[in-house]
Formats: C-alpha cells, sequence, structure tokens
C-alpha cells in the first residue's frame, strides 16, 4: 500500500497570504489528522476529520480550517498567514479512528511564512 | 487533561550502549501510549504502542517499552544501540474513550545522538 502522501512538500508565502495544503491518506483510511511542529511548541494537534466530519479540534485560531473529500482526502488551509505560522504541517491518516489505531504520518510540507 | 514529559531533550550514547529515553504521562482516562521515530526532514514513523494488552511492548528496530501504571511511565529502551538509531523520539499519549479519543499529546521530543 502507498503511504500517506502530501502535497506541496516545501511552500514559501509571503505574510498576510492564503495556503492550502493537501493529504492524502492511505488507502482505506477514513480518519485524517492535521498537525503542526515548531521548535518552540512542538507537535501540536489541529484538527481530525472522520468521513468528511471534523470530529476534533486543537487549540488553534480560526484562520485554520481544513476539510475532508468524499475519497477520505484532505487539504488544511491557513489564511492571513502569520511569520509564527512558519512550521513543519504533518498529517496523519488512520483506519476507523479509535484511540488506539496507529496514525501512520506523511512526510509533511514545510511552510515557510516570510 | 492529558499530557506527556520526556526527561531530557538530548541523550547521547555510545554505539553498543543502552539506550533509554524516558517518557511521564498524565492522563485522568486509561491511556493508550505511543513511541515515535523521526528523522532529519521526514514524518513520523511509529516504533510501538501500548494499548493495555501487555505491559511490556516490543516495537521495531529492537526497542521496546515498559508501561508501568504506579511510575505513570512508559520508558524506551533498546539493549544495543546502533548509529543508525540516532533521530529525534517522541513519545505521545491519547485517550482510549470518549470525543477526544485519537487527538495525540506528544512529548517534547529527545534527540538521540550516537556515538561511534
Amino acid at each position: 500500500k502507498a503511504g500517506v502522501t502530501q502535497t506541496p512538500r516545501y511552500l514559501i508565502k509571503t505574510r498576510g497570504q492564503q495556503v492550502t495544503l493537501s493529504c492524502s491518506p492511505i488507502s482505506g483510511h477514513r480518519s485524517v489528522s492535521w498537525y503542526q511542529q515548531t521548535p518552540g511548541q512542538g507537535l501540536q494537534f489541529l484538527f481530525e476529520y472522520f468521513s468528511e466530519t471534523q470530529r476534533n479540534k486543537g487549540n488553534f485560531p480560526g484562520r485554520f480550517s481544513g476539510r475532508q473529500f468524499s475519497n477520505s482526502r484532505s487539504e488544511m488551509n491557513v489564511s492571513t498567514l502569520e511569520l509564527g505560522d512558519s512550521a513543519l504541517y504533518l498529517c496523519a491518516s488512520r483506519s476507523q479512528g479509535g484511540g488506539g489505531d496507529e496514525q501512520y504520518f506523511g512526510p509533511g510540507t514545510r511552510l515557510t511564512v516570510t | 487533561a492529558q499530557s506527556v514529559t520526556q526527561l531530557g531533550s538530548h541523550v547521547s550514547v555510545s554505539e553498543g550502549a543502552l539506550v533509554l529515553l524516558r517518557c511521564n504521562y498524565s492522563s485522568s482516562v486509561p491511556p493508550y501510549l505511543f513511541w515515535y521515530v523521526q528523522y532529519p526532514n521526514q514524518g513520523l514513523q511509529l516504533l510501538l504502542k501500548y494499548t493495555s494488552a501487555a505491559t511490556l511492548v516490543k516495537g521495531i528496530n529492537g526497542f521496546e517499552a515498559e508501561f508501568k501504571k504506579s511510575e505513570t511511565s512508559f520508558h524506551l529502551t533498546k539493549p544495543s544501540a546502533h548509529m543508525s538509531d540516532a533521530a529525534e523520539y517522541f513519545c505521545a499519549v491519547s485517550a482510549n474513550y470518549g470525543g477526544s479519543q485519537g487527538n495525540l499529546i506528544f512529548g517534547k521530543g529527545t534527540k538521540l545522538s550516537v556515538k561511534p
């Protein structure tokens, strides 16, 4: 099976712009979660989608949003980018979304905001 | 609320020596616990997970971890370090029931260096 794929791998944006990141889960997986990784804050949960519905949300401002399509692919959007949004954004998929299910991570999208 | 504390942001061992990476958790409900490894410019790879089936969990690449409820710990060990083990290791916890199940709460990570 192919792993989790994320596009693009690298992105440079200017403050105030918006950005959309894409994640394709492992085939058959219905749950997709997004995490932000920064040197200062570490790995933080953004949100989880399951069967096209947002099931859980972390403590991030409303500028961060996401969606999931019927084929389980997911996108996350960040509007009005700030310098502090520079981070590695990781997507993870799992089959059903139970707490003990393994989450399989993609390689991440490195976002740099200038 | 759940949380994870990893003691030691950097650990250095010699090749062939024991690897011990420490993780303590806090959870008001029975937890699921995970160890992930991250190599430079890559995503996270699952090493092992605890889901209450057995307290000693064996993972990939010779790693194992022991769940100790009395100590609220889930330390990661490997008897003999290899150069290829140099990476950053993350301990994570998630709830095993309730609305937040599946959200992974990560520790700050421990960078492991292996000296020849």
